[in-house]
C-alpha cells in the first residue's frame, strides 16, 4: 500500500513570506495531482505533474516533481491571506483511485 | 455552471437509520467517487464508478453501498449508521476513463454526525 507522507502538517505564516510543503512518496507515482481545499469547501485542483524533474508555474505558486517521481514540492512566493488552506497531495495510482496525503493546514496572518 | 451537488450539506440523525446522501454532476462524466475526511486521516476513498453500473471499493467500503443507474448521479447509501462513521463526506467526478491525468472535481461536502 502506497503511503503518501506531507510536511509540514500545519503552518502559520505572516503575509509576504514564502514557504515550502513537500509530498513524499513510498513508492513512485503514476502522476501527482496538488488540491487546495478551503474551509468548508471541496478540495479544487491546482496542478498535475507527470514527468520525473517537471516544474510548473502557476502564478506565485511553483510545484516541482523529483527526478525519482517519489518527492515533490509546493512552493509559494510572497504568501497572502488568500493562499490560506489545506494542500493536498495525491497519487493517481492505477485502477481509476486516488490515494491522498493527509495534507499541510496553511494559514497566512495578515 | 459546472459543478457536482451534494444533499444533504448536514445531517444529524441516530445509530441505525438508514440514510442516502445524494450525489449529482452536470458535466457528463463517466468516473464518479466518494471520499470521507477525518481528521489525522485524510480523504479516503470509500466507493467510485467507472460508469453506469459499474461500481468498485476503494479503501474504506465497509458500512457504505453505491449505486449508479444514471451517469450524472452516485448516491452514497448508509444502511445503518454507526458513530464511527461521523464524517465529512466528498463526491468527485472526473472525465474519461482515466482520471490518473484528469482533474477530479468535488462537491461542497456533507457534514454528517451519527449519535
Amino acid at each position: 500500500t502506497q503511503l503518501l507522507e506531507q510536511s509540514p502538517q500545519f503552518l502559520s505564516i505572516q503575509e509576504g513570506e514564502n514557504l515550502t510543503v513537500y509530498c513524499n512518496s513510498s513508492s513512485v507515482f503514476s502522476s501527482l495531482q496538488w488540491y487546495r481545499q478551503e474551509p468548508g469547501e471541496g478540495p479544487v485542483l491546482l496542478v498535475t505533474v507527470v514527468t520525473g524533474g517537471e516544474v510548473k508555474k502557476l502564478k506565485r505558486l511553483t510545484f516541482q516533481f523529483g527526478d525519482a517521481r517519489k518527492d515533490s514540492s509546493l512552493h509559494i512566493t510572497a504568501a497572502q491571506p488568500g493562499d490560506t488552506g489545506l494542500y493536498l497531495c495525491a497519487d493517481g495510482g492505477s485502477n481509476y483511485k486516488l490515494t491522498f496525503g493527509k495534507g499541510t493546514l496553511l494559514t497566512v496572518n495578515p | 455552471e459546472a459543478q457536482v451537488t451534494q444533499n444533504p450539506r448536514y445531517l444529524i440523525t441516530v445509530t441505525g437509520k438508514k440514510l442516502t446522501v445524494t450525489c449529482s454532476q452536470n458535466m457528463n462524466h463517466e468516473y464518479m467517487s466518494w471520499y470521507r475526511q477525518d481528521p489525522g486521516l485524510g480523504l479516503r476513498q470509500i466507493y467510485y464508478s467507472m460508469n453506469v453500473e459499474v461500481t468498485d471499493k476503494g479503501d474504506v467500503p465497509e458500512g457504505y453501498k453505491v449505486s449508479r443507474k444514471e451517469k450524472r448521479n452516485f448516491p452514497l447509501i448508509l444502511e445503518s449508521p454507526s458513530p464511527n462513521q461521523t464524517s465529512l463526506y466528498f463526491c468527485a467526478s472526473s472525465g474519461r476513463l482515466a482520471p490518473v491525468l484528469n482533474e477530479q472535481f468535488f462537491g461542497p461536502g456533507t457534514r454528517l454526525t451519527v449519535l
